[in-house]
């Protein structure tokens, strides 16, 4: 069975730098493309980026709202997905959803991220 | 960017009673390899969005034949026949055509009349 287990959602401050975790199983995490998502409380759904497998070349991709801010890595000797985040902002509290990158096929269960002084 | 126009925002459904949600696109989902990236999902309260229909009307495993996708080009749209109580929820079209990947409409809200 797939699944997606999120971890490190939290409250942070203004400024403030956060890392959600995403640990896979059920599948070759190794060799699948994954994404970040999120959805600010009572909103649609927006992309963040993207991460190719290694075999892929490994690199991420961002939107715009997150070039210079996040950043998207993986570790597949742990099966583990990261986003990283840097100087936030009250306008990035959401929550926050890693799929495989497969038409979004799977999806965790998500860790809400609060921007708050 | 793609925008996705879903109609209607929201759907008050009879119980038994089919239910359509339309998806339309500002530009053809028609990839060049020649697949059309379009997806259904289906958001129930307090829940992750889970996925029912991609490539436009593939219904995903363990999803109910109740749930239909179609369309073409730039119209899409989905069909639950008959309704029923765990069915309520919001659900998003998504493509997965054009860059940025996983562009969603604005969602549907589908509850019990």
């Amino acid at each position: 069975e797939v699944q997606l287990v999120q971890s490190g959602g939290g409250l942070v401050k203004p400024g403030g730098s956060l890392r959600l975790s995403c640990a896979a199983s059920g599948f070759s995490f190794s060799h699948i493309w994954m994404s970040w998502l999120r959805q600010a409380p009572g909103k649609g759904l927006e992309w963040v980026g993207r991460i190719r497998s290694n075999t892929d070349g490994g690199t991420p991709e961002y939107a715009t709202l997150a070039k210079g801010r996040f950043t998207i890595s993986r570790d597949d000797s742990q099966n583990t997905l990261y986003l990283q985040m840097h100087s936030l902002r009250t306008e990035d509290t959401a929550f926050y959803y890693c799929i495989t990158d497969d038409d979004a096929a799977y999806w965790g269960q998500g860790a809400l991220v609060t921007v708050s002084s | 960017d793609v925008v996705l126009t879903q109609s209607p925002l929201s759907l008050p459904v009879t119980l038994g009673q089919p239910a359509s949600i339309s998806c339309r696109s500002s530009e053809s989902l028609v990839h060049s390899d020649g697949t059309t990236y379009l997806s259904w999902f289906q958001q129930r309260p307090g829940q992750s969005p889970r996925r029912l229909i991609h490539k436009v009307s593939k219904r995903d495993s363990g999803v109910p034949d109740r749930f239909s996708g179609s369309g073409s080009g730039t119209d899409f749209a989905l069909t639950i026949n008959r309704v029923e109580a765990d069915d309520v929820g919001i659900y998003y079209c998504m493509q997965g055509t054009h860059w940025p990947p996983y562009i969603f409409g604005q969602g549907t809200k589908l509850e019990i009349k």
